[in-house]
């Protein structure tokens, strides 16, 4: 089993719906939980983290752990077409590695 | 002024030839990385420095040699190159302290994507 596994999608989407984007992983040990988005020819960068179990917000993106189930959501509201992009899930332990999904391709249509 | 820059952006090339791609960061940050994008997508570690030193040195076949002359550089030479080693090659950078102890954020260049033919 893959440490993180990610739905490739694609995912396509009106402009203005919700977006629930998800991973799900298997190491216990990992305690911080990190969103990376990528546009096309691009470089990931970094979107938003967490830290353990919880919610954070961040303008119209959340982040969502639940370390008991092993699951880390990222909902997007009103999503816009320049949200259009491939999102890339990325949990940790401490040490220096992250460990990406494969991410989940996202377009939002106008 | 770019952040983590690598060259050659683009690079095509025959089985069998050696090539290298440069990477450059000007954030100062003590830590480097080459991460592997395959076709699929999906986005895996190959080595990291930190201080020029070789922190992560994932299973990767040894033609793949790293070398960091300095922090802010990190180079990738590839010997006998092989169709499978196509992919986007990114470079990245993170500090050290938080990358042990907190949220690693690094900051990727734009990637090198290498077909071989």
């Amino acid at each position: 089993q893959k440490e993180v596994e990610q739905d490739p999608g694609p995912l396509s989407v009106p402009e203005g719906a919700i977006v629930s984007l998800n991973c799900t992983y298997s190491n216990s040990a990992f305690q911080y939980f990190m969103w990376y988005r990528q546009y096309s020819r691009k470089g990931p960068e970094l979107l938003m983290y967490t830290y353990s179990s919880g919610n954070k917000e961040d303008g119209r993106f959340t982040a969502q752990v639940d370390k008991s189930s092993k699951y880390i959501s990222l909902f997007i509201r009103d999503s816009q077409p320049s949200d259009s992009a491939t999102y890339l899930c990325a949990p940790k332990t401490s040490g220096y590695a992250l460990n990406f999904g494969k991410g989940t391709s996202l377009l939002v249509t106008p | 002024d770019t952040a983590v820059s690598q060259t050659p952006k683009y690079l095509v090339t025959q089985m069998g030839n050696d090539k290298s791609i440069k990477c450059e960061q000007n954030l100062g940050h003590d830590t480097m990385y080459w991460y592997k994008q395959d076709s699929k997508k999906f986005l895996k570690i190959m080595f990291s420095y930190n201080n020029k030193e070789l922190i992560i040195n994932e299973t990767v076949p040894n033609r793949f040699s790293p070398k960091s002359p300095d922090k802010a550089h990190l180079n990738l030479h590839i010997n006998s190159l092989e169709l499978g080693d196509s992919a986007v090659y990114f470079c990245a950078s993170s500090l050290p302290g938080l990358a042990l102890s907190g949220a690693n954020v690094l900051t990727f260049g734009a990637g090198s994507r290498l077909t071989v033919l």
